[in-house]
């Protein structure tokens, strides 16, 4: 069964600061994709960046990148330079059989000034 | 704006109503799914749509029925609501992005409260 462990119920990280959300994940399929969403306050899912099994290199969206560690089954995101507006419930997935998209518990960040 | 509609954003239900949300895109995407969200959870996965026609059951499907009427809307229905469906409701479709990879779309989701 296809799986997406988050080990931090909560962060905190000064602002201006780089900061790392664990994601690791449970797969026998060859095939997959691990995507990150970002969900404020206000409550809708924000897509911030997708990373492919086969993918070579790291993802990397504007200040959001992802280590991708493979043998690890790892999947963390790195947010540089830490703002405000980046306090938020941030969830990590992985696109499981049928094209089903499967989730972390998340992480809330609270990013302080 | 393209994208997924939801309605209703609020509902509240008396134990034992019965209430249907409906779900809509305009992405001409193939799948569709409707998750719940619960406090330290995460989203669970209650029923998906991978085509038109078709539907099978998530994670959580008990207590849930879904219908998907055509390409663009996929509905959940609640036949006898009870507290433990207490929840917020995301409706998402997925599709082919201009990178190539399956990126999902999610509605702004429905806070359901049944007392």
């Amino acid at each position: 069964a296809q799986k997406i462990t988050q080990t931090q119920p909560g962060m905190f990280v000064q602002e201006k600061e780089a900061v790392t959300l664990d994601c690791t994940y449970d797969t026998s399929d060859p095939s997959y994709g691990l995507f990150w969403y970002k969900q404020p306050s206000s409550g809708e899912m924000i897509f911030l960046i997708y990373q492919g099994s086969y993918d070579q290199q790291n993802a990397t969206e504007g200040r959001y990148s992802l280590n991708f560690q493979k043998a690890r089954k790892s999947a963390n995101l790195v947010i540089s330079a830490s703002q405000l507006g980046d306090s938020a419930m941030y969830f990590c997935a992985m696109r499981a059989s049928g094209n089903k998209l499967v989730f972390g518990a998340g992480t809330i960040l609270r990013v302080k000034s | 704006n393209a994208g997924v509609t939801q309605t209703p954003k609020f509902q509240v239900l008396k134990t034992g109503q019965s209430m249907t949300l409906q779900c809509a895109q305009d992405m001409n995407h193939n799948s569709m799914y409707w998750y719940r969200q619960d406090p330290g959870m995460g989203l669970r996965l209650i029923y998906y749509s991978a085509s038109e026609g078709t539907t099978d059951k998530g994670e959580v499907p008990n207590g849930y029925n879904v219908s998907r009427l055509n390409k663009r809307e996929f509905s959940l229905r609640l036949e006898s609501a009870a507290p433990s469906q207490t929840s917020v409701y995301f409706c998402a479709s997925s599709g082919l992005t201009g990178a190539a990879y399956y990126g999902y779309t999610f509605g702004s989701g429905t806070r359901l409260t049944v007392v």
